[in-house]
């Protein structure tokens, strides 16, 4: 396996199911973000893991909760979802950003993504 | 507030016709714009990072270049194999790990 790899790929759950989604990196990063991708939306970030720590959460409702393992595995937990909730749910993973200007910017690495049906 | 708009939201072209993608953005204090290409039921892959006003960088038909309020993506005689949605982004200074503001994307059809 290469890159970032991403199960289920499609996933479909009622209001009441409670889901996991995986994440799996493959290179080496120490950092790992969850994005969300509605249509006509663009991409909003969600979780950002830094060395398993979690050092973002944007404002998402708590029926959202993540688990970082370890550097290379990230899952997201879903419980009571909202038809609303219905995107793709994108992971990413990246070098952690150095300090200083000079330090470039995060160049992040997208999994194929997991398509969620809230019915 | 930091911002990305891209234009126009669809563009539909015949193969070798040449046109650009267009992202405006407000940010306070650039660390970095990306262009991602995307493809139907796949996740964001990577084109290019530009850093600084004046920067451009180029990959087969595709050219990317800055300045200090947008960005374009050139693409040259393209092909079908281009069609795909583009996304453009930014990171600013001040910006926390990861966080990298989105435009809408713009889809790009390229017709044989």
């Amino acid at each position: 396996e290469t890159g970032v790899t991403q199960t289920p790929r499609h996933l479909v759950m009622g209001m009441t199911n409670k889901k996991s989604l995986k994440c799996e990196q493959h290179l080496g990063h120490n950092a790992m973000y969850w994005y969300k991708q509605s249509a006509k939306k663009p991409l909003e970030l969600m979780f950002v893991y830094n060395f398993k720590e979690q050092t973002e959460n944007n404002s998402v409702p708590s029926r959202f909760s993540p688990e970082c393992p370890n550097s290379s595995h990230l899952f997201l937990h879903l419980h009571t979802l909202q038809p609303e909730d219905s995107a793709l749910y994108l992971c990413a993973s990246s070098w952690t950003l150095g300090q200083g200007l000079l330090s470039g910017a995060n160049v992040l690495t997208f999994g194929a993504g997991s398509r969620l049906t809230v019915l | 507030e930091d911002q990305v708009t891209q234009s126009p939201e669809a563009l539909r072209l015949q193969e070798g016709e040449s046109s650009s993608l267009n992202c405006s953005y407000t940010v306070s204090g650039l660390r970095g714009l990306f262009w991602y290409r995307q493809d139907p039921g796949k996740g964001p892959e990577f084109l290019f990072t530009l850093y600084s006003a004046g920067e451009e960088k180029e990959k087969e038909r595709l050219k990317a270049t800055l300045t200090k309020k947008e960005s374009f993506l050139h693409i040259t005689a393209p092909k079908p194999e281009d069609s795909a949605t583009y996304l453009c982004a930014v990171q600013a200074l001040g910006g926390s790990q990861g966080n990298l503001i989105f435009g809408k994307g713009t889809k790009l059809s390229v017709k044989p």
